[in-house]
């Protein structure tokens, strides 16, 4: 079974700064596909940004980018240019590709403050 | 594009009643997956349709089932509910097959409180 842990509970920035979230997870297999997603008030789960386990190079989705080491089985997202509207619940969640029944095994989450 | 549609929005039910859960998929969507989020547990998966079929399933009691109609609209039921069953619910719509792995696409949630 797949774990995903998540270490930093909350964590705040500043208006314009950068932030990095921590996501580490535990898995035998060796495909897999990891996400981000990004929760706010309104609840609704959107994605941010995924990332492949076969690709060396890390995605980046405009201002928000990952450091996937697979060896270390670790996948940070750092936000840069933080805004107001990053203020959210940040999701790390883990997908095994290697069937075909597919399902999302989520860490606890970080709540993310932008402050101004 | 109309999104992921969850309804109703809010719900509140007593202990030992029913309860039924809505969600209608993007349009052509053809898997639906169902997620618990509490506070103490986080999100865990309940089960996923595809075209009609239960295809996955979480470790969750059997008093939680769904079913898919053939327009891809998904219900889910909890029977004889229990105060630990309030949670938000979230479904998930994807085509289904590997284009899943692109991402779900979540709706707004279903907030269930059980008195």
């Amino acid at each position: 079974a797949q774990t995903v842990t998540q270490s930093q509970p909350e964590m705040s920035v500043q208006e314009a700064e950068t932030v990095t979230l921590s996501c580490t997870y535990d898995t035998s297999e060796n495909n897999y596909y990891l996400f981000w997603y990004k929760q706010p008030p309104s609840r609704q789960m959107i994605l941010v940004i995924r990332q492949e386990a076969y690709k060396q190079q890390n995605a980046t989705e405009n201002r928000f980018s990952v450091n996937f080491q697979k060896a270390a089985k670790s996948f940070s997202l750092k936000i840069s240019d933080s805004q107001l509207g990053d203020t959210a619940m940040y999701f790390c969640a883990f997908m095994f590709s290697g069937g075909s029944n597919y399902k999302l095994t989520f860490g606890k989450g970080t709540l993310l403050t932008v402050n101004p | 594009k109309a999104g992921v549609t969850q309804t109703p929005r809010y719900l509140i039910k007593t202990r030992g009643q029913q309860v039924t859960l809505s969600c209608s998929p993007i349009s052509g969507h053809r898997s639906v997956s169902w997620y618990q989020q509490t506070p103490g547990q986080g999100l865990q998966f309940l089960f996923e349709y595809f075209s009609e079929t239960q295809r996955n399933k979480g470790n969750f009691p059997g008093r939680f089932s769904g079913r898919q109609f053939s327009n891809s609209r998904s219900e889910m039921n909890v029977s004889t509910l229990e105060l630990g069953d309030s949670a938000l619910y979230l479904c998930a719509s994807s085509p289904g097959g590997i284009s899943t792995l692109y991402g779900y696409t979540f709706g707004s949630g279903t907030r269930l409180t059980v008195v």
